[in-house]
């Protein structure tokens, strides 16, 4: 079953604007990441919130984390069409010693106009 | 300059036949994993190695085989293929207990 869920399949801004995107998970987490993945690309992580934090920032992009509710947000402020791609979250497991599995939302295409 | 290296990057395929995707990683790090995008579905998990022993095992057909014969190396061979292979696979790597994951451009296998 799939661990952490973006709430909305796609979401079109124009550049400028901010824009927020959802995610809920079903399992206590050690650690919840966002990843971007523009077409053509491999992944790439954006920013990494542990349990204990309620809030981080990476330039214009801010997450937030609600353990209580099993939910995370990003919003990204200022948007460029360079933005445009699909956002995951990811909710990881951990194995004793070395190595983690990452457990990734279906993602949420973000399109920004200009 | 990329520092995972998947080869190739387009592959085609007939049914029935073997491929192997090969990945390469220069960033050092110790454990190594292999996901799987296909159309409409999310990035799934297959495998996981840490300093090439396998960790994790999500995939459930034995047609597919990670090969690790150097500690930067993570080779997945598929047999008998079938349509349904179809996807991109994407070799990703971490920092062993961090669990940052960074993922090389993704081979498209293309299965007819």
């Amino acid at each position: 079953s799939q661990l952490a869920e973006e709430n909305l399949w796609a979401l079109s801004v124009h550049e400028g604007e901010s824009v927020t995107v959802n995610c809920s998970y079903k399992t206590s987490i050690t650690a919840l990441q966002w990843y971007r993945q523009k077409s053509g690309e491999g992944p790439a992580q954006l920013i990494l919130i542990r349990s204990n934090e309620r809030e981080k920032r990476n330039g214009r992009l801010r997450a937030t984390l609600d353990t209580s509710s099993q939910s995370s947000s990003l919003s990204i402020t200022a948007t460029r069409c360079e933005d445009t791609a699909v956002y995951f979250c990811a909710t990881d497991e951990h194995y004793g010693g070395s190595g983690n599995k990452l457990i990734f939302g279906t993602g949420t295409l973000l399109s920004v106009k200009p | 300059d990329p520092k995972i290296i998947q080869k190739p990057k387009y592959l085609v395929a007939v049914t029935g036949s073997e491929k192997i995707l090969i990945c390469e990683q220069y960033l050092g790090h110790n454990a190594m994993y292999w996901y799987r995008q296909s159309a409409k579905k999310p990035l799934e998990f297959m495998f996981s190695y840490s300093y090439q022993k396998l960790m994790d095992n999500q995939t459930a057909s034995s047609r597919f085989q990670p090969q690790s014969s150097k500690k930067n190396h993570l080779d997945l061979q598929i047999t008998a293929l079938k349509p349904d292979d179809s996807a991109t696979y994407f070799c990703a790597s971490s920092p062993g207990s961090q669990n940052t994951l960074y993922f090389g451009a993704g081979t498209r296998l293309s299965v007819l």
